[in-house]
């Protein structure tokens, strides 16, 4: 089955700066690519995915890249913000029917401090 | 719409004792998922429903975890009887028939303490 290997565990960066946190995968036939934040005592909530036919995509501060060769894929949080503090998850899928399940990493605590 | 709906928030039991967590999905959404994060470790598939039937339940743990949905609205996730290692968040996710993986929604979870 699917593994996913996400580092680092915790990551602290001075506000304003830069977060990059990282996953590897180990099923080819992986093609989705979602990242989950979740704030504390609330739910995950979907921040940002990628399929397996593009590189890179970006919302504002946040873009992920993904390279398919190496199987990995990371987040990357630029002009951070104390609201950007949370837990943060990478996960994998192969987006077969009936095969719809996520395989997680462990999640990174990202912290910004002021 | 309303959210994935999940209860108790909190439970905090005795090991052998029994528990029952419930997952209202949003209303319409026929794909059902159940996930546990014990303790600091990923958050890790449990099963999932297509309505009212089992379409994967490879991560169930063992037979003491009996997930139900019957009539493909709510589902329960019952836990009997308990031990010190089923302590962790138990996740519910639920999606519209064609969404799959993309259109995840998830409660808030259920924080189970087995002491």
């Amino acid at each position: 089955g699917e593994n996913v290997e996400q580092h680092p565990s915790t990551l602290s960066v001075q506000e304003g700066d830069s977060a990059v946190i990282k996953c590897t995968y180990s099923d080819s036939a992986s093609n989705y690519f979602p990242w989950y934040k979740q704030e504390l005592g609330k739910r995950p909530q979907l921040i940002i995915d990628i399929r397996s036919n593009v590189g890179e995509k970006k919302d504002q501060r946040i873009a992920v890249t993904l390279n398919k060769t190496a199987k990995h894929f990371s987040l990357h949080i630029t002009e951070t913000q104390p609201e950007d503090s949370a837990v943060y998850f990478c996960a994998a899928s192969p987006l077969d029917f009936g095969n719809e399940k996520l395989t997680f990493g462990t999640g990174t605590r990202l912290t910004i401090i002021p | 719409e309303a959210g994935v709906t999940q209860f108790p928030s909190h439970s905090v039991i005795e090991k052998g004792q029994t528990v029952t967590l419930r997952c209202d999905p949003i209303s319409g959404h026929d794909n059902l998922y159940w996930y546990r994060r014990v303790m600091g470790k990923e958050i890790k598939f449990l099963l999932h429903f297509v309505k009212e039937s089992k379409q994967d339940e490879s991560g169930m743990p063992n037979n003491r975890f009996l997930a139900e949905r019957t009539g493909g609205t709510y589902s329960t996730l019952k836990v009997q009887p308990a031990e010190l290692e089923d302590s962790g968040v138990y996740f519910c996710a639920s999606s519209h028939a064609t969404g799959g993986v993309y259109g995840y929604t998830f409660g808030s979870g259920t924080r189970l303490t087995v002491v």
